[in-house]
């Protein structure tokens, strides 16, 4: 398997626009984990997925956040409009829900807003 | 989920063992302890986990306290590849609750 896949790897984008992060988990997973990690406030996590099924979007900062899992192998993360205070680096993260408690990890998306 | 303590930041020179703390004082029962690390620039990775036993696997050993309010975890041979941010976490396994990693040990190791 290759892994947790993130895309893109960096994006740039100025202050109003929308960014669509994608995160394709590992096969098999039943659990995928969006996380936000910042100097000040570390790794943090924004929501998660059970059987593509939201089960808890507390750490969403606010409304220009949204994701959504529409299949198994796909779930993306939505800032509209952007902000400068969202650049940050972006995880996905997936896991099997049964047995292996292990969190698998992408490479991350590093976002940065103009 | 129990809260953890880690030390900041740790030096180990290379060859060493490298020695890595966590206070969890208020770890219950059923709660396990999970080693991460997060390599610069990349995603966490797994490293080991436990419960009341001491484990070991390729990576690392875990040695919990017999009280259980603290572990250790131990690279047997630092590298300087093991550069990195070490997340010592507590949670009940199997509940669907997340992991909340804290600031963690950067560990550093010297040639």
């Amino acid at each position: 398997d290759a892994g947790v896949i993130q895309s893109p790897r960096h994006e740039v984008t100025e202050m109003g626009q929308e960014v669509t992060l994608r995160c394709k988990p590992i096969s098999g997973h039943d659990y995928l984990f969006w996380y936000r990690q910042t100097m000040m406030r570390g790794l943090e996590l924004l929501i998660y997925f059970n059987n593509n099924v939201p089960i808890d979007d507390s750490g969403m900062p606010e409304d220009r956040f949204s994701a959504k899992m529409p299949n198994a192998s796909f779930s993306t993360l939505k800032i509209q409009p952007s902000e400068p205070r969202d650049s940050a680096v972006y995880f996905c993260a997936s896991r099997s829900g049964t047995g292996n408690e292990k969190l698998f990890f992408g490479s991350g998306t590093q976002l940065s807003v103009l | 989920d129990a809260k953890t303590t880690q030390p900041p930041s740790m030096d180990c020179a290379e060859g060493r063992a490298a020695n890595l703390p966590c206070n969890h004082s208020t770890i219950s029962g059923n709660e396990y302890v999970y080693w991460y690390r997060q390599i610069h620039s990349q995603g966490p990775q797994y490293i080991i986990h436990g419960l009341k036993n001491n484990e070991t696997n390729e990576m690392a050993s875990l040695i919990i306290t017999e009280d259980r309010k603290s572990s250790t975890l131990i690279l047997p041979h630092a590298t300087l590849r093991d550069t990195a941010v070490y997340y010592c976490i507590v949670r009940v396994s199997n509940t669907g609750n997340q992991f909340y990693f804290g600031t963690g040990t950067s560990l550093t190791v010297i040639p």
